[in-house]
């Protein structure tokens, strides 16, 4: 156990709906990040949130849309869905000054389209 | 532009056998961090080994030995006496320490490495 927890694992879903991952971090992190992993893009960056507020974004489709929570948990909600966007859901945790061991992932969801 | 660049789509190795896995990177940030991870067929992503650009030695951890070689941006990865739970996507990430607030991973493409009993 990575200490980083995504749920759900798995989650097929049909065309055009709306599904929200969820993401709880290492204790003691305050950045999260989402990271992509399709077969033909690989491992994409989305966006990075740290205690709470958004730091950065990557290739985030406008169809996507995440929040950190007071908590610190984060939820990656991904709307109208199409079959491209099937794909690994990475969730990874830091921090905040990244060093040796500074990103520690989360085991993924599994998002299936059809 | 910042890139990671692994050749090796896929690689064969022995068991107990020695295995270097490739790496090179593009960038223009003096400050960066070099990552190797493991991804088994369950899909999660294990940390193996990390490399500070400024880090006068070579990184190791235990198995796992990391080749940098600054002037010729590469970052090789050295897996010393393959286990057969080796078998695995292994990915090389970097990350700038320049880029503001962003601390995202740019990655490569993975190599696969089977482990041959």
């Amino acid at each position: 156990d990575s200490g980083v927890t995504q749920t759900p694992k798995h989650l097929i879903t049909a065309t055009g709906q709306r599904v929200t991952l969820r993401c709880s971090p290492r204790s003691g992190d305050l950045s999260v990040y989402w990271y992509q992993q399709s077969l033909d893009q690989g491992l994409q960056f989305l966006i990075q949130y740290y205690n709470g507020e958004e730091r950065a974004k990557g290739n985030i489709l406008e169809r996507f849309s995440a929040q950190q929570f007071p908590d610190l948990h984060s939820e990656l909600n991904l709307s109208s869905l199409e079959l491209g966007d099937s794909a690994l859901y990475f969730c990874a945790s830091s921090p905040g000054g990244e060093g040796r061991n500074g990103y520690t992932f989360g085991s993924g969801t599994r998002l299936t389209v059809v | 532009a910042q890139k990671i660049t692994q050749t090796q789509p896929g690689m064969f190795v022995q068991e107990k056998e020695a295995v270097t896995l490739d790496c090179t990177y593009d960038t223009s940030d003096p400050s960066y961090g070099l990552f190797w991870y493991k991804q088994p067929s369950s899909g999660e992503m294990i940390f193996l080994i990390y490399q500070g650009s400024y880090d006068q030695q070579n990184a190791t951890e235990g198995r796992y030995s990391l080749n940098f070689q600054k002037a010729r941006k590469s970052a090789n990865l050295v897996i010393s006496a393959s286990q057969l739970g080796d078998s695995a996507m292994y990915f090389c990430a970097m990350r700038e320490d320049n880029a503001g607030n962003n601390r995202k991973l740019i990655w490569g493409l993975g190599t696969s490495l089977a482990v041959n009993p």
